[in-house]
């Protein structure tokens, strides 16, 4: 596709229930980011990706989130017995490759609401 | 402290003005991205810095590495202009080229 696609765009969940969040990035973009933008904040960094290589997952709050890249591409962020407090919108971003002066492309992020 | 601080936090302003929103940053930067969210979530970048200056369309975008800040500016402002900006950096000293956002800016231009 043209962008970074994510999908679903919403998600309501009941307390407790499992989630799976879906992130298609641009085809052949090397790194992929996933971040957590609660209301009214800026986005939190919550995991990256080096093509299969999860590099760092420093930012995921608990060990309720997990995230995978299994093929390099498409990723999956799913989120065990979710809380209140899960409820955000979560981004996911790619760019072609890894390296400090290199865009980053944007999904429209997946709006979660836990209740 | 957090690393990445914009002001103002809220900014209303009337069609045509001229509009500048702050970035401060307090770790070594690689590059500042200025980002726009609108409703809905979606992020798009306007720029990348690492020095200098930049220009597209109406919006600049500057950048003082010695002082640690930058500002975006836009000139002859328009109500579809209404977003949240966000500036964010991609700094040396964390790894894997991630981005750290600051709160973002709100602003409304009316008509």
């Amino acid at each position: 596709g043209a962008g970074v696609s994510q999908s679903p765009r919403y998600k309501v969940a009941k307390r407790g229930q499992d989630v799976a969040l879906r992130c298609d990035p641009i085809s052949g973009h090397v790194s992929l980011f996933w971040y957590q933008q609660a209301l009214g904040q800026g986005p939190e960094f919550l995991t990256y990706f080096q093509n299969e290589a999860q590099l760092d997952k420093s930012g995921l709050p608990s060990d309720r989130f997990f995230a995978e890249r299994p093929e390099g591409s498409v990723s999956t962020l799913k989120i065990q017995r979710t809380q209140q407090e899960d409820s955000a919108v979560y981004l996911c971003a790619s760019s072609a490759r890894q390296g400090t002066n290199t865009e980053a492309f944007f999904g429209q992020g997946t709006r979660l609401t836990v209740v | 402290k957090n690393e990445v601080e914009q002001s103002p936090q809220n900014l209303t302003a009337q069609e045509g003005e001229f509009i500048t929103i702050n970035c401060s940053y307090s770790v070594g930067i690689s590059a500042l991205h200025w980002l726009q969210q609108h409703p809905g979530g979606g992020i798009v970048s306007l720029f990348m810095l690492s020095s200098g200056k930049k220009k597209h369309g109406r919006l600049i975008a500057t950048i003082n590495i010695q002082e640690k800040h930058s500002s975006l500016h836009i000139t002859a402002s328009h109500p579809r202009d209404s977003a949240v900006y966000i500036c964010a950096v991609r700094s040396w000293e964390t790894s894997g080229s991630r981005l750290t956002f600051g709160e973002g800016t709100q602003l409304t231009v009316n008509p």
